[in-house]
């Protein structure tokens, strides 16, 4: 099946630093992808959708200048978390749709980011 | 109102056993997805099955079973032969929309742990 691999898996940075998170389509083209974090033992939460192009659309309650997103190309959108705080630690993790109408949601291996 | 609800935070089962997961949704679409997806200590999203509004039949996928009921809008997870690696946390997500849907709702999530 399409793999989408997600970089850097484990993360450790500085408060008041900024974090990449990287989310790449393998094998297929994926003109949309979606951000989500996820509390321990807690649901995934959708914070936004990136879109090939154009301009992410951001979930209610989620800051659009904290976590940049970025999706420049049909197999890369990115996450930047500006600033980071420790209440920005957590588990980030993305997924794409393949456009030929695959049924299925195909995740990254998810990044979990510890800000210290 | 949930879009997902999963009413079992925690569940245990002896191997070998069947288990059942809970899932109920909650749409006005006629045209939806559900989907199962498993998600070890690791983080990663494996996806397991997948069920269409429309299909008549009940998904099957290996030792996973999808107990389709369309009007009581559930969606159960059967697992028959229950294995130690099946240890994890079990999460049920919609999709609205058939093939044009992009946003995945989630439930809040099973832990399922297998006892020896």
């Amino acid at each position: 099946g399409a793999v989408v691999s997600q970089h850097p898996s484990r993360v450790i940075c500085k408060s008041g630093t900024s974090v990449k998170i990287e989310c790449r389509s393998l094998d297929f083209q994926a003109t949309t992808m979606f951000w989500y974090r996820q509390f321990p033992k807690k649901s995934l939460m959708l914070m936004a959708t990136s879109n090939e192009g154009s301009k992410a659309t951001y979930e209610q309650g989620v800051e659009k200048d904290k976590f940049l997103i970025n999706h420049a190309s049909l197999t890369l959108s990115t996450l930047t978390v500006t600033s980071a705080h420790p209440e920005d630690s957590s588990f980030y993790i993305c997924s794409a749709r393949d456009p030929l109408g695959n049924t299925e949601a195909f995740f990254g291996q998810g990044t979990r980011l510890t800000v210290v | 109102a949930q879009k997902i609800t999963q009413t079992q935070p925690g569940m245990f089962v002896q191997e070998k056993e069947a288990v059942t997961l809970d899932c109920t949704y909650d749409t006005s679409d006629q045209s939806y997805g559900l989907f199962w997806y498993k998600q070890p200590s690791s983080g990663e999203m494996i996806f397991l099955i997948y069920q269409g509004s429309y299909d008549e039949q009940n998904a099957t996928e290996g030792r996973y079973s999808l107990n389709f009921q369309k009007a009581r809008k559930s969606a159960n997870l059967v697992i028959s032969a229950s294995q130690l690696g099946d240890s994890a946390m079990y999460f049920c997500a919609m999709r609205e929309g058939g093939w044009t849907g992009n946003q995945f709702y989630f439930g809040t999530g099973t832990s399922l742990t297998v006892i020896p």
